[in-house]
């Protein structure tokens, strides 16, 4: 069964500086997707970036990359120039695609919680 | 604007009661999802439903119960069969081929169990 790991329950980054978001993920699955979600106090779920497994080029949006690992079933966050609107909890989550319809289940990681300080 | 709407926002339910979460969205996304929210576990798949009038069990469905009559509407119904049920439920839609949209999020509904 595929499963998504983060590994850092809670991190902290200082303002204007820049902080890295592990997340392993373990599947058999040549071709999938992977996705970054912020959740802020609000509790409202905002998606951040995305990757395609069979694009060897990381996605970039903003201040926020991504460092794809393929063979070693790694997708990390870096968030540059951090914002105090970062603060929030971010989950990692894995594109799941069943035989049947092309069904389209996420699965996510128990997320890690950021923490910007001024 | 085109979005999900989960109302109540705030749920209590008393022990041997039944309680139904309602999730719509004007998305005109054909699939719908509900996961429940938990401290430390991240997000699990309750139930999901690719068109109306069918739907699929997810990681954690014993307990719950869902109908798609509606393109539109989802609602989750927590049975008092269901221990522990409080946490924060979320529900979501996609369009049948998600990719590169991933999935539209509502704002959620915490149940409490008084």
């Amino acid at each position: 069964a595929q499963t998504v790991t983060q590994s850092q329950p809670e991190m902290s980054v200082q303002e204007a500086e820049t902080v890295t978001l592990s997340c392993t993920y373990d599947t058999s699955e040549s071709d999938y997707y992977l996705f970054w979600y912020k959740q802020p106090p609000s509790r409202q779920m905002i998606l951040v970036i995305r990757q395609e497994a069979y694009k060897q080029q990381n996605a970039t949006e903003n201040r926020f990359s991504v460092n794809f690992q393929k063979a070693a079933k790694s997708f990390s966050l870096k968030i540059s120039d951090s914002q105090l609107g970062d603060a929030a909890m971010y989950f990692c989550a894995y594109r799941i695609s069943t035989f049947s319809g092309g069904y389209n289940k996420l699965i996510f990681g128990a997320g890690t919680r950021l923490a910007v300080h001024p | 604007d085109g979005g999900i709407t989960q109302s109540p926002k705030y749920l209590f339910r008393k022990e041997g009661q039944n309680v139904t979460l309602s999730c719509e969205q004007n998305l005109n996304h054909d699939a719908m999802y509900w996961y429940r929210q938990d401290p430390g576990q991240g997000l699990r798949l309750i139930y999901y439903s690719q068109i109306v009038n069918d739907f699929q069990k997810g990681d954690i469905a014993e307990g719950y119960s869902v109908s798609r009559e509606k393109k539109e509407s989802f609602p989750l119904t927590v049975t008092s069969a269901k221990k522990n049920p409080t946490a924060f439920y979320l529900c979501a839609s996609s369009p049948r081929d998600t990719f590169p949209y991933g999935y539209t999020f509502g704002s959620g509904t915490r149940l409490t169990v008084v």
